[in-house]
């Protein structure tokens, strides 16, 4: 079965640099949700989409941003980046009917030199 | 918000033994309670979920309890193997308004064979 994609896997950026995550949902999916994870610690929520609008905001930082596209695939802008960004990045998908399952992708690994 | 407590934050048990690993959630409005599993650098696998509707489910060597008066929910794994070691969180979110799951701080399990 088709699951999340996320890319690139691996992303190593400067401080003060930009970044983009982007995430391609499961087919039919039209709920993502973006998570940061640091080490040894548990998903932070920053942000969730339904149907290409903002539907929740979690704790994204004023330098993040992002946005779902019309074929649903979303993208996480991150700007100003700073140490502390080192993380992973987690998308996760769901339909958006009465709390389906959220199904999540590889990630991203984040890496701020 | 939501406040999530997972414990134990490190279980250590014998091949074949059980392992039971509980969380505490605050949020009444709560009534989606699933289970990740998450291996080093992988990303988080749903195993088993439940709703506020059930007070039981379970999935082969997996079940997962529901105490909605207590606001609490636990996980039970038997029959372990060496496989089962990873580390496993708790998460809570609600039917409708914010969907966005909040996590426990996760649970490492070690499956000595």
């Amino acid at each position: 079965a088709a699951g999340v994609i996320q890319s690139p896997r691996h992303l190593i950026k400067e401080k003060r640099e930009t970044a983009t995550l982007k995430c391609y949902p499961i087919p039919r999916h039209d709920t993502v949700y973006w998570y940061q994870q640091g080490p040894g610690q548990d998903p932070q929520f920053l942000i969730s989409f339904y149907e290409k609008m903002q539907s929740d905001k979690g704790s994204i930082p004023d330098r993040f941003s992002a946005q779902q596209f019309s074929d649903y695939h979303s993208e996480l802008n991150m700007s100003s980046l700073e140490l502390g960004d080192s993380a992973l990045y987690f998308c996760a998908s769901s339909l958006g009917v009465r709390n389906q399952p959220q199904h999540f992708g590889d990630g991203t690994r984040l890496s701020i030199l | 918000g939501e406040n999530v407590e997972q414990h134990p934050s490190t279980l250590s048990v014998q091949e074949g033994d059980s392992a039971v690993i509980k969380c505490t959630y605050s949020d009444s409005a709560s009534n989606y309670f699933p289970w990740y599993k998450q291996e080093l650098g992988k990303r988080p696998q749903l195993i088993i979920d439940i709703r506020s509707n059930v007070g039981e489910k379970k999935d082969q060597r997996i079940a997962v309890t529901l105490n909605k008066t207590a606001k609490h929910f636990s996980l039970h794994i038997t029959e372990t193997q060496p496989e089962d070691s990873a580390v496993y969180f708790c998460a809570a979110s609600r039917v409708t308004g914010r969907r966005a799951l909040t996590f426990g701080s996760g649970t490492r399990l070690q499956v000595q064979p």
